[in-house]
């Protein structure tokens, strides 16, 4: 069946430094691929997703490049700040209804 | 922005006890969905629901669950007889169309502690 499964954290970061969470997936047929992120005390919120394979999904200096041939939706930030601090979920669509997160990728960033 | 809202954003029941769970979908969405997450675990679907019936359930989704739309802008999950693994945050989640490309908007999430 469809599955993500994305790097476990928690990652601790310095402010500025670059940031990569790995996520891979197993799928059937072309879903989309999300990255929804959790800060402290919220709900989860779409941060950005692809639709097709070599589509690149940005949003807040975030980036992930939808690779079929590695099955990979890595995500990538050149500089993170404090505020970036949060829960990462990568996500595919997995039926007409169904979004299927990753474990989720605790990241924290020090000042 | 239009948003999900979710009441209440905290619950704490006796186990056997029913509670409803509320959600505020975004006004022109028409499909709308419950997700659950276990404290520590992933976020795990239950259901979907479109023009007043269940799309797809997932294997959680058992008899002690049920969704509705009780007016134009409620949709609720309720749980008739709580369990002590009923305890999560339990998240709403809307979309204007339905497929595997669609967004889903989530909303804060309701986290229901059984005790």
């Amino acid at each position: 069946g469809n599955s993500v499964t994305q790097m476990e954290g928690p990652v601790t970061l310095s402010e500025e430094a670059f940031l990569t969470i790995n996520c891979t997936y197993t799928a059937t047929g072309y879903p989309s691929l999300f990255w929804y992120v959790q800060y402290p005390g919220e709900g989860l919120q779409l941060l950005l997703k692809a639709t097709k394979a070599d589509d690149k999904g940005s949003n807040k200096g975030f980036e992930a490049t939808y690779r079929k041939e590695t099955t990979s939706f890595h995500l990538e930030k050149g500089s993170v700040q404090v505020s970036d601090s949060a829960v990462y979920f990568c996500a595919l669509g997995s039926s007409a209804s169904k979004i299927i997160f990753g474990s989720g990728t605790r990241l924290s960033i020090r000042p | 922005e239009p948003e999900v809202t979710q009441t209440p954003s905290h619950q704490v029941t006796q186990m056997g006890q029913e509670v409803i769970l509320r959600c505020v979908p975004i006004s022109n969405h028409l499909y709308f969905y419950w997700y659950r997450q276990i404290l520590g675990q992933k976020v795990e679907f239950l259901v979907s629901f479109y023009n007043n019936e269940i799309s797809e359930k997932s294997e959680i989704f058992d008899d002690q669950f049920s969704v509705e739309r009780p007016d134009g802008s409620n949709f609720t999950l309720k749980i008739r007889s709580t369990k002590l693994e009923d305890s999560a945050m339990y998240f709403c989640a809307s979309s204007e169309m339905t497929g595997l490309q669609e967004t889903q908007y989530f909303g804060p999430g309701t986290r229901l502690l059984v005790l």
